[in-house]
């Protein structure tokens, strides 16, 4: 049973620092990772979806990686801003069951001090 | 990108009553549609995958005759909460699959219930 696990559970950083969030998943037969970013009391939005054949995905300040061997993904957060702050999930698409699904983590909570 | 709506995004109702939540793809047709209950703290837990003029499939642990969905069109999908009890309480998301990023799902704003 796939299982995706993300540390920290929370983080706290300035202004202006670089920060990697971690994402571990333990079945390495995955289609894709992709990373959301959920603020209190909201919905999800998609930050970066990286297909299994790929390494990484850049979007703006941020950039993710996917190890599949290693069941492993980072997304590095440059130059973060307090509008960042924010719950961060990651989650992988396994082929289970007849359409697959989305196995999210618990997140990180993120919190950026001006 | 892909929008997704929720409505209502909240709703309080009293225990025994029974409450839907529509999910509708405005700008594309999701094939399958997603349902979600997130608890405070916790992280999503998928409790139903519909395509559309089929049955839900259900994961495990989820009482399909208390969480009825419909799938009836490409745009919509409705999830009726039966007989709710205070323990239903919690942030239920929709997802779809469907659009221009064929593998990827997009994530509807949630709706916060709350049963008294």
């Amino acid at each position: 049973k796939q299982e995706v696990t993300q540390i920290p559970a929370a983080l706290s950083v300035p202004e202006g620092e670089n920060l990697v969030l971690n994402c571990s998943f333990t079945d390495s037969a995955i289609y894709n990772l992709q990373w959301f970013r959920q603020d209190p009391g909201k919905g999800l939005t998609s930050l970066l979806l990286i297909q299994s054949s790929q390494r990484e995905q850049t979007s703006g300040r941020l950039n993710a990686s996917l190890d599949k061997s290693s069941g492993r993904s980072t997304l590095y957060i440059a130059a973060s801003q307090p509008g960042d702050s924010a719950t961060y999930l990651c989650a992988v698409w396994d082929y289970g069951g007849s359409q697959g699904n989305l196995i999210f983590g618990k997140g990180t909570k993120l919190s950026v001090k001006p | 990108g892909a929008v997704v709506s929720q409505h209502p995004s909240w709703v309080i109702c009293k225990s025994g009553t029974s409450v839907k939540i529509e999910c509708r793809s405005l700008d594309f047709q999701a094939t399958t549609m997603f349902w979600y209950r997130q608890f405070p703290k916790q992280s999503l837990m998928l409790m139903a995958t519909s395509n559309e003029g089929s049955k839900a499939t259900y994961e495990q642990g989820v009482e399909k005759d208390k969480f009825l969905i419909n799938h009836a069109s490409l745009t919509l999908s409705t999830l009726t909460v039966t007989s709710a009890h205070p323990e239903d309480s919690s942030f239920y998301i929709c997802s779809a699959r469907g659009g221009q990023g064929r593998y990827e799902q997009y994530f509807g704003p949630g709706t916060r219930l709350t049963v008294t």
